[in-house]
């Protein structure tokens, strides 16, 4: 079986410019959260979604957004890019909203110029 | 707020000895606590957990332990292997589920 695959898995942008990240949970997975890690760094929460619906939010601006779709796959979308978001970020599906157990993908690499 | 502190930051061993780290928590909320491997170029992969309810876990050559009254816990790794080296990180994750809070992370090398 697949794993938590994402797209695309590097990503040049300059300041200012828009991003969509894309993550496709392991098949029969319901829950995807979103984490931006800073090099050097732990993973730090962005987003759950469970249903196509919003469990939770870390402390991010409103720059962050992300959706899911009805096969569970989801989008991560950035606004009005800076330098400082310049990070790896992983999705991680789970079975269920409250299912701790995270299954991560390889993250997307995006630097900011 | 929630936090979690992971001590220390880096870790050099010699193959077949053992590894520790130690981790902190803030919110007494929580009650699960994984450990993730991250290896370069990948994204972390759960090794090992433990719940609020239970003291020690044992899995092969890794083993973790909770003190929950004093809000701390560790992960063991005996006879060292050099596949061992990676990051490792610890988490915490609250009662309701949907939130897990990392550690800053512990760069392991496991010397041949």
């Amino acid at each position: 079986d697949a794993g938590v695959t994402q797209s695309p898995t590097h990503l040049i942008k300059t300041r200012g410019q828009h991003v969509t990240l894309r993550c496709s949970p392991i098949s029969g997975h319901k829950s995807v959260s979103w984490y931006q890690q800073v090099l050097g760094q732990g993973p730090q929460f962005i987003f759950q979604y469970y249903e196509k619906e919003e469990r939770g939010r870390g402390n991010f601006p409103d720059r962050f957004s992300a959706r899911q779709f009805p096969n569970y796959s989801s989008e991560l979308n950035v606004n009005a890019l800076l330098l400082g978001d310049s990070a790896l970020y992983l999705c991680a599906s789970s079975t269920r909203d409250r299912d701790e157990k995270l299954f991560f993908g390889s993250g997307t690499q995006l630097s900011v110029l | 707020g929630e936090n979690v502190e992971q001590h220390p930051s880096t870790l050099s061993v010699q193959e077949g000895d053992s590894a520790v780290i130690k981790c902190t928590y803030s919110d007494s909320a929580s009650n699960y606590f994984p450990w993730y491997k991250q290896e370069l170029g990948k994204g972390p992969q759960l090794i090992i957990d433990i719940r609020s309810n239970v003291g020690e876990k044992k899995d092969q050559r890794i083993a973790v332990t909770l003190n929950k009254t004093a809000k701390h816990f560790s992960l063991h790794i005996t006879e060292t292997q050099p596949e061992d080296s990676a990051v490792y990180f610890c988490a915490a994750t609250l009662s309701w589920g949907f939130k897990t809070i990392f550690g800053a992370g512990t760069r392991l090398f496991v010397k041949a």
